[in-house]
Formats: C-alpha cells, structure tokens, sequence
C-alpha cells in the first residue's frame, strides 16, 4: 500500500509570491489534515479536509487555505507568502474512524525568502 | 482545550542503557495518546497509541509507553537505547471517546531530542 505522497519535496519562493502544495493520501483514507512545522512554533494544526469539507482548522491567517478533491487529494495555498511562512508542512492521512492514527508524508520545505 | 508537555527538550542516554521520554497532558476527558518518532528531514513515523483497553501499550523498535490516568501521563521507554534510536521525539492527543474535541487532529507537544552516546 502506497503511502502519504507529498509534493514538492523543496520549495523556495520570493517574498510576496503564492504557492501550492499537494498531498496525496493513502487510498481509501478520507481524512487529509495539514500542519506547520517550525522550530520556533513547533507542530501546528492548520486545518482537516475530510470527505472535500474542511472540519477544522487551526489558528491561521486566511492567507493559509486549503482543498480537498473527490479522490481524496488535498491541496493547501499560501497567499502573499512572508519570511514567517517558511517551515516543513507536513500532511496527514487518516482513515476517518475513531481512535485510529495519522500517517505523514515526508513533507514539503518551504523555505520564503 | 487540550494541551501536551513534554519535560525535558533534549535527553542523551548511553548505548544500552534505559530510556524514558516524559509527557503529561491536559484534557477534560482521557484523550487518544500517540507517541510519533521524526529523522532528520522526515515526516513523523508512529511508535505507538493508545485509544481503550489495557494501559500498557507496546510500540514498534522495543517501545513501549503507560497510560496513568491519575498522573495525566503518556511517558515512553525502551529498556537498552541503540544507536539508531537518536531522533526527535513527539507525544501527541486528540480528542478522546466522549470528547467534543475532533478525533483526527493532533496536538502535539514540543518534542524531545533524543541522543544516544557510544
């Protein structure tokens, strides 16, 4: 069974630009969640898609949204990206039923500068 | 709101000797309990959980971690530490059964560095 794939592995972009990044997740899981890792900030959550609705999200500007499509894919945008933004954005597959656990890709690294 | 500490950011151990890696949480009800394990340059890989049932759950790599309800604590061992095992260490919740907290987001604590000397 394949696992979470995400792509770009490495991104640099400029000041003010926009980026995308795609998750792929592990087939038949429904539940595509995202979050920020920085090594100020730590692990953050910025927000959950499951079944193409996002259901939660976590405490980010606007300039961080997110989609998921009828396959399950997801992507996240950052929009007027700031030196801030860079991190490793890590996504999440989850089956959707309770008690079971995440499985992360490898992650993208953003870095802004 | 939930919340997870860690004690102690970064923790050196001999080869062959014992490891513990602390983490206490915060939660109205009992939370699920994960312990992920991150390499350098890597996505997060699951040690282990805990969801219901028996307290003491066992892991992949000779892990194993106690649930103590009454102590609020998820602590991670491993009796002999090798080599191989230095990396960086998360404990992680979500929201539990009874919970109004949503089950598939994760809050994580701020992780443990975990070194292990020849």
């Amino acid at each position: 069974k394949a696992g979470v794939t995400q792509t770009p592995r490495y991104l640099i972009k400029t000041r003010g630009q926009q980026v995308t990044l795609s998750c792929s997740p592990i087939s038949g899981h429904r539940s595509v969640s995202w979050y920020q890792q920085t090594p100020g900030q730590g692990l953050q959550f910025l927000f959950e898609y499951f079944s193409e609705t996002q259901r939660n999200k976590g405490n980010f500007p606007g300039r961080f949204s997110g989609r998921q499509f009828s396959n399950s894919r997801s992507e996240m945008n950052v929009s007027t990206l700031e030196l801030g933004d860079s991190a490793l954005y890590l996504c999440a597959s989850n089956p959707g039923v309770r008690g079971t656990e995440a499985f992360f890709g490898q992650g993208t690294r953003l870095t802004v500068v | 709101a939930q919340s997870v500490t860690q004690l102690g950011s970064h923790v050196s151990v001999s080869e062959g000797a014992l490891v513990l890696l602390r983490c206490n949480y915060s939660s109205s009800v009992p939370p699920y309990l994960f312990w992920y394990v991150q390499y350098p340059n890597q996505g997060l890989q699951l040690l282990l959980k805990y969801t219901t049932g028996a307290t003491l759950v066992k892991g992949i790599n000779g892990f194993e971690a106690e649930f103590k309800k009454s102590e609020t604590s998820f602590h991670l061992t491993k009796p002999s530490a090798h080599m191989s095992d230095a990396a960086e260490y998360f404990c992680a919740v979500s929201g539990g059964l009874g919970s109004s907290g949503s089950a598939r987001q994760l809050t994580f604590g701020s992780g443990t560095q975990l070194t292990v000397l020849p």
